[in-house]
């Protein structure tokens, strides 16, 4: 069974201080891991899809990576409009149904 | 374009009603998906539809809870007998293809809110 955790559950940044967010995955035959930001009373919005370890793929102050085992969402120099639940999932083997994690809250302060 | 829309947006039923959930995908997706995400639980997958192929149920949690979808398009998911434990915000996504061998990226709708009393 395909399973996700994520790590911290919550994280809390001032202004400006970069971290990263975790996400382990196991999967059988991994078809893509996808990374979600989530507003409060929204729905998931789409920021990344990794195929294969050591892809990497960036958007503004957003860089995902991927290994065999695990994912990292790098925030640079985060701002406070970067708050929200940030959701990771897998996609394996035959399934198409995308598995979760928990979710990071992020806050950042200014 | 449009994404996926989902009707209504906030629900508020008695226990033991019926209801009904609508999803409209994102024009092209032949792919959809509903999931339920619950206070302190993550996204759980419910049920997927490809096309003409049989859809995947696995995810329904009893046999109160069904869905169709209407000339590969539209879905409705709906739940008999309604309980409390029902209550979660319902998420419905559709992708452009839905199999394998790539992962193809599912595009979420806002959730329609449902409270059971």
């Amino acid at each position: 069974e395909d399973q996700v955790t994520q790590s911290p559950e919550a994280l809390r940044l001032q202004e400006g201080e970069s971290s990263s967010l975790n996400c382990s995955y196991t999967v059988s035959g991994l078809r893509g891991l996808f990374w979600y930001r989530q507003d409060p009373g929204k729905g998931p919005e789409f920021l990344f899809t990794l195929y294969s370890a050591g892809e990497e793929k960036e958007k503004e102050r957003l860089k995902a990576t991927l290994t065999k085992k695990e994912s990292f969402l790098h925030i640079t120099a985060p701002k406070p409009e970067d708050s929200a639940t940030y959701l990771c999932a897998v996609q394996g083997g035959a399934n198409s149904k995308l598995t979760f994690g928990k979710g990071i809250t992020l806050s950042v302060r200014p | 374009g449009a994404g996926v829309s989902q009707s209504p947006s906030n629900k508020v039923t008695e226990k033991g009603k019926d209801v009904e959930l609508r999803c409209d995908p994102i024009s092209g997706h032949t792919a959809l998906y509903w999931y339920r995400q619950s206070l302190g639980q993550g996204l759980e997958f419910l049920i997927y539809f490809q096309g003409n192929s049989a859809p995947d149920k696995s995810g329904l949690p009893s046999d109160r809870f069904s869905a169709e979808r209407t000339g590969g398009s539209v879905s409705t998911l709906t739940i008999q007998r309604t309980q409390q434990e029902d209550s979660a915000v319902y998420l419905c996504a559709s992708s452009l293809v839905g199999g394998p061998p790539w992962g193809d990226t599912q595009y979420f709708g806002p959730g329609t809110r449902l409270t059971v009393l």
